[in-house]
């Protein structure tokens, strides 16, 4: 049975890094067959997806265009998890932060996120 | 980026009705589409996927159809647990997006 455990801190001041991490059991970072993503919700954004990285013989990553100039996600192959990080943070950034896996479809990419874990409620606020 | 719009945003039956919420895409995805619940205080939980095929464990009141740019979700008979948030998502294309969310109330 596959789960991801968040962890992190439920307040960042302004201006500083946003940082999580996603514990994963039951699967792999390296999978060659799934994603490992980050995805916020916020009530003025709704779902927002932000980005994910994966491993098909070497790693990749794709990160949405609003935060691109921001975020970093990293795996770490030795503790089996992956992180998000969010520089230079605003009010804006205030959501509840998940992480998901994907996996992929036969003959179609990447699927659906069929694996979340229990979120994270992340405050900006001095 | 692809817009995916639902309706209605929010809707009010009762336990035994029929409902059904549609989702739109600004262009075609090829039925790459899913559906999510979501309770309060709880993570989305994965429905449907490629428009039509029930998750692992889902009940089979919960049914998906469409096509092209146009695709619905269906509940056959709503029961007391299905009073939830209900979101449709593409991942035919990066960034991958999500619906407004449909929002089901007890009538």
């Amino acid at each position: 049975q596959v789960q991801l455990q968040q962890s992190g801190p439920g307040l960042v001041k302004p201006s500083q890094t946003l940082s999580l991490t996603c514990a994963i059991s039951g699967d792999s970072v390296s999978s060659n067959s799934a994603a490992w993503n980050w995805i916020r919700q916020s009530p003025s954004r709704g779902l927002e997806w932000l980005g994910r990285t994966y491993y098909r013989s070497k790693w990749y990553n794709d990160y949405a265009v609003s935060v691109k100039s921001r975020i970093t996600i990293n795996p770490d192959t030795s503790k089996n998890q992956f992180s998000l990080q969010l520089n230079s943070v605003t009010p804006e950034d205030t959501a509840v932060y998940y992480c998901a896996r994907q996996q992929d479809q036969q003959l179609s990419g990447l699927g659906a996120f069929d694996i979340w874990g229990q979120g994270t409620m992340v405050t900006v606020s001095s | 980026d692809i817009q995916m719009t639902q309706s209605p945003s929010s809707l009010s039956a009762s336990v035994g009705d029929r409902v059904t919420i549609t989702c739109r895409a600004s262009q075609g995805i090829s039925n790459s589409l899913a559906w999510y619940q979501q309770k309060p205080g709880k993570a989305p939980k994965l429905l449907l996927y490629a428009a039509s095929r029930l998750e692992s464990g889902v009940p089979s009141r919960f049914s998906g159809s469409g096509s092209g740019t146009d695709y619905t979700l269906t509940i056959s008979s709503l029961q007391p647990e299905d009073f939830a948030t209900y979101y449709c998502q593409q991942y035919y294309s990066t960034p991958q997006t999500f619906g407004q969310g449909t929002k089901v109330e007890i009538k």
